[in-house]
């Protein structure tokens, strides 16, 4: 079974100031990892993906994330946030192959302070 | 292009009511997933079809859920005497292949949702 626990489930960061959202997983299996942002009243959007290869992914919106094997860790940064980052973020997991369900962790409500 | 629409977004039925969530998923994609999400927590997977077969309905809560995608395209969510617990907002998702062995990664594209209120 594979399961996510992102830590902390509302973050307030001043505008400018480095964001970081964390997320663990579980996996009996070489994870997918995905980072999702939720806005008010609109589907998820793919903020960035690991799946294989390079463990530092780069996303849209200026948003990165590092795979830690070692950790069980793939925590998102930004390094200034804009008032437009605040929104809700969830970490997922999916199996090693071909399109899997997603398992989702219970998400971290982002404030940008001005 | 058109993404992934479903209606209606927003449904007040009363405890009891049988109801019917809508998924118009993108044009071409094979894979249709719903997802549950209930107030402050993350999407949980209900169920998956490819193309019209249900592969997996694992996540569904109860006999009172019921989904279906008989051609392959638009799906529906049913659900039956509905109960204040079944109030969320329920997500679908699409992407362009299938789950077969060794097929590369495809995005899943999520549509805006409906949130079901049940009285």
């Amino acid at each position: 079974a594979q399961s996510v626990t992102q830590l902390g489930s509302h973050v307030s960061v001043s505008e400018g100031a480095l964001v970081l959202l964390r997320c663990n997983y579980s996996s009996s299996v070489p994870p997918y990892l995905f980072w999702y942002v939720q806005y008010p009243n609109q589907g998820l959007q793919l903020l960035l993906k690991y799946t294989t290869g390079a463990t530092l992914v780069k996303g849209i919106n200026g948003f990165e994330a590092e795979f830690k094997k070692s950790e069980t860790s793939f925590h998102l940064t930004k390094p200034s946030a804009h008032m437009s980052d605040a929104a809700e973020y969830f970490c997922a997991v999916s199996k090693n192959f071909g399109n899997e369900k997603l398992t989702f962790g219970t998400g971290t409500r982002l404030t940008i302070i001005p | 292009g058109a993404g992934v629409s479903q209606s209606p977004r927003y449904k007040v039925a009363k405890r009891g009511q049988d109801v019917a969530l809508r998924c118009d998923p993108i044009s071409g994609h094979v894979s249709l997933f719903w997802y549950q999400q209930a107030l402050g927590q993350g999407p949980e997977f209900l169920t998956y079809f490819q193309n019209e077969a249900q592969l997996d309905k694992s996540g569904l809560p109860s006999d009172r859920f019921f989904a279906e995608r008989p051609e392959g395209s638009v799906s529906t969510l049913k659900i039956q005497r509905t109960q204040q617990e079944d109030s969320a907002v329920y997500l679908c998702a699409s992407s362009l292949a299938g789950t077969s062995g060794g097929a590369p990664y495809n995005e899943q594209f999520f549509g805006p949702g409906t949130r079901l209120t049940v009285l």
